[in-house]
């Protein structure tokens, strides 16, 4: 089955820095990868999503790559705010068969220092 | 509230007892799916459905759980004699498949039932 492995497992950065989280998935027939965000006592809420066929996603502040050859998808968030503080979780999915279920990393606490 | 919905929020319980948790998908979603979270850890697929049918269950999922969604809509999640190591957040996810809808299989989370097994 799928294994997402997620680093680092912490990340503290200063307002107004970038941060970037990597993750590396073993299915190479995975074709979507989703990021969500979940706040402490929260649900799990998507703020980007990329498919197999690009390599590049962008909304606003929020951008996410790809690299298929490699395995691999990497989370940036630019201009960090206090409220970007989170856990953040990648995840994989294999569309070809018919669950869709999502693996999940182990995710990456952001603390964004004022 | 148009979200998905999970009931109750929190449940603390004594080993041995029998517990069962409510999910509301989305409006009109087909597929939903249950997921548990452990402390420091991603969450983890448990089984899922598509309208009524329950189409895979993970081997997470022990005799002791069982899920239902009896007319395509809401789902309960059902755990008999529980133990200690069942302590953790269950999630409900529900998405939409199939359709013209945009983006239409992207899993939306509800708020999770935490479990506390004494």
């Amino acid at each position: 089955g799928e294994n997402v492995e997620q680093h680092p497992s912490t990340l503290s950065v200063q307002e107004g820095d970038s941060a970037v989280i990597k993750c590396t998935y073993s299915d190479s027939a995975s074709n979507y990868f989703p990021w969500y965000k979940q706040e402490l006592g929260k649900r799990p809420q998507l703020i980007i999503d990329i498919r197999s066929n690009v390599g590049e996603k962008k909304d606003q502040r929020i951008a996410v790559t790809l690299n298929k050859t490699a395995k691999h998808f990497s989370l940036h968030i630019t201009e960090t705010q206090p409220e970007d503080s989170a856990v953040y979780f990648c995840a994989a999915r294999y569309s070809g068969g018919s669950n869709y279920k999502l693996t999940f990393g182990k995710g990456t606490l952001l603390t964004v220092n004022p | 509230d148009t979200g998905v919905s999970q009931n109750p929020r929190h449940k603390i319980t004594k080993r041995g007892q029998n517990v069962t948790f409510r999910c509301d998908p989305i409006s009109e979603h087909n597929r939903l799916y249950w997921y548990r979270q452990t402390l420091g850890q991603g969450p983890e697929f448990l089984t899922y459905f598509q309208n009524e049918a329950q189409l895979e269950k993970s081997r997470l999922l022990s005799d002791r759980f069982s899920a239902e969604r009896p007319k395509g809509s809401f789902s309960t999640l059902e755990i008999q004699r529980t133990e200690q190591g069942d302590s953790a957040m269950y999630l409900c996810a529900s998405s939409l498949l199939g359709g013209t809808v945009i983006r239409g299989d992207t899993q939306y989370f509800g708020p999770g039932t935490r479990l506390t097994v004494l």
